[in-house]
C-alpha cells in the first residue's frame, strides 16, 4: 500500500526562522516519485518539486532545500529564513504504481505553516 | 502557456441535484487526474484519464464520474449530490513526465 505520513499538522514560526518539514512514505514499489505542493489560501497545489526513487541527491532551490533519504523512506523539505509569504499548507505525495499499479498521487495529510512577522 | 482551467470556482447545490465540473488541461497533456479535498479526508484520488479512456479510478461511490473529450478537456459528474460532498475539487493535468500541474479548483457547497 502507498502511505505519506505528516506528522506535523501545524507550525509556527517567526519570519527569518528556518523550519523543516517532515514527511515519512510507505510503498512497495521499486520505482516511485516524491512531490511536495504548496497551497495557499487560493486553494491551488502548487508544484515545487519532484524526485525519483533514483536520485537521492538533495536539491537546493533558493530559499528552498530537500533530503530524501531512502533508508529512512523520508523527504524532509526545508526553508531557511521563513517569510510571511511562505505561510500555506505543504503538501507531500508519492507516486508509485509501476509495480502496483497504484500511479495516481497519494497525499499526506498537510502541514500548515504559519510565518510571524 | 496557459495552466489548468477549471471552471466553475463556486458552486451550491441541493442535496440530491447533480453537478458537472469541467476542466481544460495544458495545452499537449493528454493526462487530467481528478482529486476530492475535504477537511475530513484530505486530498484523494477521484479517477484519471487519458486520450478519452479512464485509466484509473479511486475508492468512490458510482454517483461519481467523468469524461474526457477528444480536446483532452475533462467533465466530472456527481449525481444525487449529499451534504459530505461539499469539497474542493482539484484538477491535474500530466504531460509526458512525471509532473502534475493542478488547477485552482472548484468548490462546491451542498446544502
Amino acid at each position: 500500500a502507498q502511505k505519506v505520513t505528516q506528522a506535523q499538522t501545524e507550525i509556527s514560526v517567526v519570519e527569518k526562522e528556518d523550519v523543516t518539514l517532515d514527511c515519512v512514505y510507505e510503498t512497495r514499489d521499486t520505482t516511485y516519485y516524491l512531490f511536495w505542493y504548496k497551497q495557499p489560501p487560493s486553494g491551488e497545489l502548487v508544484f515545487l518539486i519532484r524526485r525519483n526513487s533514483f536520485d537521492e541527491q538533495n536539491e537546493i532551490s533558493g530559499r528552498y532545500s530537500w533530503n530524501f533519504q531512502k533508508s529512512t523512506s523520508s523527504f524532509n523539505f526545508t526553508i531557511t529564513a521563513s517569510q510571511v509569504v511562505d505561510s500555506a499548507v505543504y503538501f507531500c505525495a508519492l507516486r508509485g504504481g509501476l509495480q502496483t499499479g497504484a500511479n495516481n498521487l497519494f497525499f499526506g495529510t498537510g502541514t500548515r505553516l504559519t510565518v510571524i512577522p | 502557456k496557459a495552466g489548468v482551467t477549471q471552471t466553475p470556482r463556486y458552486l451550491i447545490k441541493t442535496r440530491g441535484q447533480q453537478v458537472t465540473l469541467s476542466c481544460s488541461p495544458i495545452s499537449g497533456h493528454r493526462s487530467v487526474s481528478w482529486y476530492q479535498q475535504t477537511p475530513g479526508q484530505g486530498l484523494q484520488f477521484l479517477f484519471e484519464y487519458f486520450s478519452e479512456t479512464q485509466r484509473n479510478k479511486g475508492n468512490f461511490p458510482g454517483r461519481f464520474s467523468g469524461r474526457q473529450f477528444s480536446n483532452s478537456r475533462s467533465e466530472m459528474n456527481v449525481s444525487t449530490l449529499e451534504l459530505g460532498d461539499s469539497a474542493l475539487y482539484l484538477c491535474a493535468s500530466k504531460g509526458t513526465h512525471y509532473g502534475y500541474t493542478f488547477g485552482s479548483g472548484t468548490r462546491l457547497t451542498v446544502v
